[in-house]
């Protein structure tokens, strides 16, 4: 089974520091991606990779940046933390064609 | 990629059959639909995927008519723990290098 681990599963930051979140997967899959799930908004993507050190934006960026160094691993950073970026954090994970989307747990972010 | 359109909700009863069709006007040639199941505080996990006709497996069926611009998920004699939030998602064929946006998804209400 394929397994998308993310670091944390909660978290809780202060206004203006920088947030790394961590999403690791384990079946050399070339594309990854982040969304954030908010109340009422559905999944909303924010970055996505189709290979090491390449990155897309999404819908909703603003705010954030990724890193993509390992193909294993896709980080999501919060350069300042907001309070509007209090959500719930889902990393997701594929193979290049006809294959589904394998998330993680999430992680919950409180931005205080 | 095809934007995909589902009802906000459905309600159910223990034992029945639950189908939830999603639209998708705009798939393409080689797009594959996928289904999820999202109970609260975790990450979606994938239940089903098809290209086209009926596919079946231990948790549900999926019908996809000839031209393909919608689909079914029928969840057979639900009982109170398929109470979820279910995704449609349209994904490549191909290299897969493209942005994966899901609609609102169907939040599935199942009463004893």
């Amino acid at each position: 089974d394929v397994k998308v681990t993310q670091s944390s599963r909660y978290l809780v930051k202060r206004t203006g520091e920088k947030v790394f979140l961590e999403c690791v997967q384990d079946m050399d899959h070339e594309n990854m991606f982040w969304y954030r799930q908010d109340p009422g908004l559905g999944l909303r993507l924010i970055y996505f990779s189709y290979d090491v050190k390449m990155k897309e934006k999404g819908d909703i960026p603003e705010g954030y940046s990724v890193s993509r160094e390992k193909k294993e691993r896709f980080s999501l950073i919060l350069e300042s933390a907001s309070t509007n970026q209090t959500s719930m954090y889902l990393c997701a994970s594929k193979s290049g064609n006809n294959s589904p989307l394998h998330f993680g747990n999430g992680t919950r972010l409180t931005v205080t | 990629l095809a934007k995909t359109t589902q009802p906000i909700s459905m309600d159910s009863y223990e034992g029945q059959e639950v189908n939830i069709t999603c639209s998708h006007n705009n798939i393409a040639t080689n797009d594959y639909i996928t289904w999820y199941q999202q109970f609260p505080s975790q990450g979606p996990r994938f239940i089903i995927q098809g290209y086209k006709t009926k596919v079946t497996n231990e948790v549900a069926s999926l019908f996809i008519p000839a031209d393909r611009k919608s689909s079914t998920l029928s969840l057979p004699r639900v009982s109170l723990s398929d109470t979820a939030v279910y995704y449609c998602l349209v994904v490549p064929g191909d290299t897969g290098r493209r942005a994966l946006t899901f609609g609102s998804g169907t939040r599935l209400q199942v009463q004893p």
